[in-house]
């Protein structure tokens, strides 16, 4: 059965203090590793697919890294709008997208 | 182009009562899902399908129907609701290997 594990389940960070997430995943036959955000009371975002190890993906302050055992989404120098409910999810040979139970990131001032 | 539709936004609903949460996109994806989130379970997934005429049980498929009789839309049926049913749902849908995309949730209490 696919799984995903995300640590840690919540974060606390300074504007500027940079931090890495990690998801750590079973899977039988990736085919693709996603990230997500979520703000209080509305749908999952969509910020990233990786589909094999050694793939990386930027978008603004976020870096996504995989690996075969798990993925990386590092934050640099945060600001307080990047605070959000991270999520990790992955689809494996039975299609179906199994999600984490998500990363609570909070940064400050 | 609208993305993935849901509605009602917001159900209040009796033990007993049935009802159908409605989904529907414009994006021509193939595939579609239902989820439930509830705190500290993170995105639960109901059912799910890979096209027209074909779904299949996620890790929660008890208490509730599925059918895609169109690529468009994806009706999430609750037979006879219960308590444990309350929580916020989401409809997702995407192209296969894409990333999915999330409709707003819909908000249901079972009392």
């Amino acid at each position: 059965e696919d799984q995903v594990t995300q640590s840690p389940e919540a974060l606390r960070l300074q504007e500027g203090e940079s931090s890495s997430l990690n998801c750590s995943y079973t899977v039988s036959g990736l085919r693709g590793l996603f990230w997500y955000r979520q703000d209080p009371g509305k749908g999952p975002e969509f910020l990233f697919t990786l589909y094999s190890a050694g793939e990386e993906k930027e978008k603004e302050r976020l870096k996504a890294t995989l690996t075969k055992k798990e993925s990386f989404l590092h934050i640099t120098a945060p600001k307080p709008e990047d605070s959000a409910t991270y999520l990790c999810a992955v689809q494996g040979g039975s299609e179906k997208l199994v999600f984490g139970k998500g990363m609570k990131l909070t940064v400050n001032p | 182009n609208a993305g993935v539709t849901q509605t009602p936004k917001f159900q209040v609903l009796k033990t007993g009562q049935s009802m159908t949460l409605q989904c529907a996109q414009d994006m021509n994806h193939e595939y579609m899902s239902w989820y439930r989130q509830d705190p500290g379970m993170g995105l639960r997934l109901i059912h799910y399908s890979v096209g027209a005429g074909i779904t299949d049980q996620g890790e929660v498929p008890n208490g509730y129907n599925v059918s895609r009789s169109t690529t468009e839309d994806f009706p999430l049926r609750l037979l006879s609701a219960a308590p444990s049913q309350t929580s916020v749902y989401f409809c997702a849908s995407a192209k296969a290997q894409g990333g999915y995309t999330f409709g707003s949730g819909t908000r249901l209490t079972v009392v």
